[in-house]
């Protein structure tokens, strides 16, 4: 059984404050990672995707991947309350091409 | 935009019941699923399709049948409700197998 693991916080950051989101998965041949965001009683919704070793940045957003230690995280710059949902962490099951979720982290951002 | 939309937002339906979850994306997409999200357990995947009636069961099948007769709708079906069936459902999409997928609003389904 592939899986994805997140630490389920909560985590609690000051506004401004840098968040980080951790993720590690068992399948080596997974090829694409993604970070969902998801508030209280609505859908996941895309905030970054990344395929290659190395970062990926998007505004506050910066994606970190390290296929050799099957790690890939999530940095939020300048935390804003408005960031503070659970934010999941996705692969590609390479076998099978199921996306595989992990549990999710809550964050807190404190004003 | 993106456009995956689910029937129902809130549905409220009785033990026994046999009950549909429309989902339609209008992206053209190859790929659809339908998980179940739950407490604690985070999101489940119940059936995936890659293409017109074409499905695999995925980690929760059991309980849940799927049909898909055109390439724009992915159905989920409960052959006769049970209370344990009572959850989020999130139905998604995607282009293939290496790109995002894209999410409905949610349908969350409560059986009494």
């Amino acid at each position: 059984q592939k899986e994805v693991e997140q630490n389920s916080g909560p985590l609690s950051v000051p506004e401004g404050a840098i968040a980080s989101l951790n993720c590690t998965y068992s399948d080596r041949v997974s090829q694409s990672f993604f970070w969902y965001r998801q508030y209280s009683g609505k859908s996941p919704e895309l905030i970054m995707s990344i395929y290659s070793n190395g970062d990926k940045e998007d505004g506050r957003f910066t994606a970190q991947l390290n296929k050799a230690s099957q790690y890939v995280s999530l940095l939020i710059r300048d935390s804003q309350p408005s960031d503070s949902a659970t934010y999941l962490c996705a692969v590609y099951e390479g076998s099978q091409g199921n996306l595989i979720f992990g549990k999710g982290t809550k964050l807190s951002v404190k004003p | 935009d993106v456009k995956v939309t689910q029937s129902s937002r809130y549905l409220v339906k009785r033990t026994g019941e046999k009950v549909f979850l429309e989902c339609v994306q209008d992206m053209d997409h190859e790929n659809m699923f339908w998980y179940r999200q739950d407490p604690g357990l985070g999101l489940r995947l119940i059936y995936f399709s890659y293409d017109v009636k074409m499905k695999e069961k995925g980690d929760i099948p059991e309980g849940y049948s799927v049909s898909r007769e055109k390439k724009e709708r992915f159905s989920l079906i409960l052959e006769s409700a049970s209370t344990n069936q009572t959850s989020m459902y999130l139905c998604a999409s995607r282009t293939d197998p290496y790109t995002e997928a894209f999410f409905g609003q949610g349908t969350r389904l409560t059986v009494v």
